[in-house]
């Protein structure tokens, strides 16, 4: 069964630019979740997404949005760029929203803002 | 509000030596608890986990983790480490209840094994 799925795994924006980062989830799992690591911030929750729905999200500005489609599959959107959006931007999947401790993570897209 | 610290940033040990990555979290509820590890370049891969039951873990590749309730701490072990166990180990914590599941993590523990 293949895993979880990024593209691009990088990508240079300059600033005030936006940029969509895609995940493919593991095949049969419906929850995604979308995590920023920065190295002065560490691992931090962006939002989830089941069913198409946003059932949480993290303490992001509006800049920050995200959609999930009916196969599952999910995007993220940040518009208007800032240079302290560079970051690695982790998608991972589970089976349903209340499976989070079978959660598996992508590669990752690596985001840098110039 | 949960949160998660990790008491060392980086942690340089020999090949074939012990090892302890240490986690504390602040909860008032019953948790879940994970270790999650990184290879460069690479996205996070689950080490561990305890749900409930018993207060010790382990991973296929010989690492272990006890869950201490009374000191809320999950630390992270291995008896011999080798140079491929060099990577950067995350904690993390979810609380079961109600719905809101997501993973609230800590800053990441370096682990360079020198040969």
């Amino acid at each position: 069964k293949a895993g979880v799925t990024q593209t691009p795994r990088y990508l240079i924006k300059t600033r005030g630019q936006q940029v969509t980062l895609s995940c493919s989830p593991i095949s049969g799992h419906r929850s995604v979740s979308w995590y920023q690591q920065t190295p002065g911030q560490g691992l931090q929750f962006l939002f989830e997404y089941f069913s198409e729905t946003q059932r949480n999200k993290g303490n992001f500005p509006g800049r920050f949005s995200g959609r999930q489609f009916s196969n599952s599959r999910s995007e993220m959107n940040v518009s208007t760029l800032e240079l302290g959006d560079s970051a690695l931007y982790l998608c991972a999947s589970s089976l349903t929203w209340d499976t989070i401790y079978e959660q598996y993570f992508g590669p990752g897209t690596r985001l840098t803002v110039t | 509000a949960q949160s998660v610290t990790q008491l060392d940033s980086q942690v340089p040990v020999f090949e074939e030596a012990p090892v302890e990555l240490r986690c504390n979290y602040s909860s008032s509820v019953s948790v879940y608890l994970f270790w999650y590890v990184q290879y460069p370049n690479q996205g996070l891969q689950l080490l561990l986990k305890y749900l409930s039951g018993s207060t010790l873990v382990e991973s296929i590749n010989g690492f272990e983790a006890e869950f201490n309730k009374s000191q809320t701490s999950f630390h992270l072990r291995k008896p011999s480490v080798h140079i491929s166990d060099t990577a950067e180990y995350f904690c993390a914590v979810s609380d079961p209840r109600g719905s809101n599941y997501k993973l609230t993590f800590g800053k990441g523990t370096l682990l360079t094994v020198n040969p």
